[in-house]
């Protein structure tokens, strides 16, 4: 499994767009990248995933670079309510038979009011 | 509420105890795993069921962890002769196929 390195900890202040980075320099070519958040004392949640373009769904953008050794997660307009650990995470498609999500330490975002 | 389902959502236990925790997947998820969160880390992945088979175990899952899935439905985790190394945070999570995993709440296992 490709291994990531995201900041422990980031800053936005509500109303801004939240930009947050991950590197994941040694992603295989059958590796998606999928974003899960965890707001305290819940389980984990899906925001997005993507292979090679960019994406956009309701919550959030997700920039993957060209070489595919980075991306960005973009939350547009951040509210308190998006206070979360974000986990960028790679993972394998199906026909390679590995389903497990693995988790790093992620990033903890602060909304500053 | 369809979603993921925990219970219970608290567990506090005596060394040496055994606990069990259910979850109750959403309808029709055919895939269901189970992880743990201790405090400060991700979750980590401890097993996963395709149906009622269970296809990968962690290294994690020490012979006095046991999960089932009957029926292909809900499944159970157990834990024998509970250690306070078994603290932590235990999470449910569901998908269909290959989408994306849905997760339960967790129960929070508590061992003194």
């Amino acid at each position: 499994d490709a291994k990531t390195t995201q900041p422990t900890s980031m800053d936005c202040a509500e109303g801004r767009a939240a930009n947050l980075p991950c590197n994941h320099s040694t992603i295989s070519g059958n590796e998606y990248v999928y974003w899960y958040r965890q707001i305290h004392s819940q389980g984990p949640q899906y925001i997005i995933h993507g292979l090679k373009n960019n994406e956009t769904n309701e919550m959030a953008s997700l920039i993957i670079t060209e070489d595919r050794k980075s991306s960005t997660l973009i939350l547009p307009h951040a509210t308190l309510r998006d206070t979360a650990v974000y986990y960028c995470i790679p993972r394998r498609t199906l026909n390679f038979g590995n389903e497990k999500l693995t988790f790093g330490t992620g990033t903890r975002l602060t909304i500053i009011p | 509420d369809t979603g993921v389902s925990q219970d219970p959502r608290h567990k506090i236990t005596k060394r040496g105890q055994n606990v069990t925790f259910r979850c109750d997947p959403i309808s029709e998820h055919n895939r269901l795993y189970w992880y743990r969160q201790t405090l400060g880390q991700g979750p980590e992945f401890l097993t996963y069921f395709q149906n009622e088979a269970q296809l990968e175990k962690s290294r994690l899952l020490s012979d006095r962890f046991s999960a089932e899935r009957p029926k292909g439905s809900f499944s159970t985790l157990e834990i024998q002769r509970t250690e306070q190394g078994d603290s932590a945070m235990y999470l449910c999570a569901s998908s269909f196929s290959t989408a994306e995993a849905f997760f339960g709440q967790g129960t929070r296992l508590t061992v003194v």
